[in-house]
């Protein structure tokens, strides 16, 4: 199991929002580390989403948004296109292991 | 802007050692506010962090591995490496090297390509 926790899969229409949740603990996100997202397209490496829970790095869209509370972090995409169609990541440092984790991750599908 | 660049075998027999390299491009890896990752992907599975390192030397290793990870950089090459030893077919996978920086935007900002590393006799 990761210790940030992610719903394996989510899906949703073209125009439609999803939301995408990471659910950590105490000694992550609850200790108030910085929680980042990170879009892989299949068959690429992963790149940076969100960082620092709500900031988007200059060329991501609007349509993606990040947010945070408590020991949760969430990823929300407004009007879904058929290219968001992807695996998502949240990440976070965890205190209790002196390290850097991830989601497990969630496959986003476009219907 | 910065790129980086995995190289390496891409077999390696069980109980040996996988050794990879990551090339920077457009930018020092004397950076003081960048630290320098491994992060790995076997197949069909997600993300998993390996471990950093700064140019000062200063390493930071995932728990699960750090009894066989070691993290170097050199400064002349303008590149970092890693090595894993011992390894067994749970560690095929795509290796991925990025950058971390500590001034926004914070976050692995920047990866490489990745590499696929079978291990195999």
């Amino acid at each position: 199991q990761s210790v940030l926790t992610q719903p394996p899969s989510v899906s949703g229409a073209p125009g439609q929002r999803v939301t995408i949740s990471c659910t950590g603990s105490s000694s992550n996100i609850g200790a108030g580390y910085d929680a980042h997202w990170y879009q892989q397209l299949p068959g690429t490496a992963p790149k940076l989403l969100i960082y620092g829970n709500t900031n988007r790095p200059s060329g991501v869209p609007d349509r993606f948004s990040g947010s945070k509370s408590g020991t949760s972090a969430s990823l929300a995409i407004t009007g879904l296109q058929a290219e968001d169609e992807a695996d998502y990541y949240c990440q976070s440092f965890d205190s209790s292991l002196s390290g850097y984790v991830f989601g497990g991750g969630t496959k986003l599908t476009v219907l | 802007q910065v790129q980086l660049q995995e190289s390496g075998p891409g077999l390696v027999k069980p109980s040996g050692t996988l050794s990879l390299t990551c090339a920077v491009s457009g930018g020092s890896i004397s950076s003081s506010s960048d630290w320098w990752s491994w992060v790995r992907q076997p197949p069909g599975k997600g993300l998993e962090w390996i471990g950093e390192i700064h140019h000062g030397g200063n390493t930071k290793y995932n728990p699960s591995l750090k009894s066989r990870v070691t993290i170097s950089v050199d400064k002349s090459k303008n590149q970092f490496s890693l090595n894993l030893s011992s390894v067994t077919a749970a560690d095929t996978a795509v290796y991925y090297c990025a950058r971390r920086s500590i001034t926004s935007p914070y976050g692995m900002d920047v990866w490489g390509q990745g590499t696929t590393v079978t291990v195999s006799s």
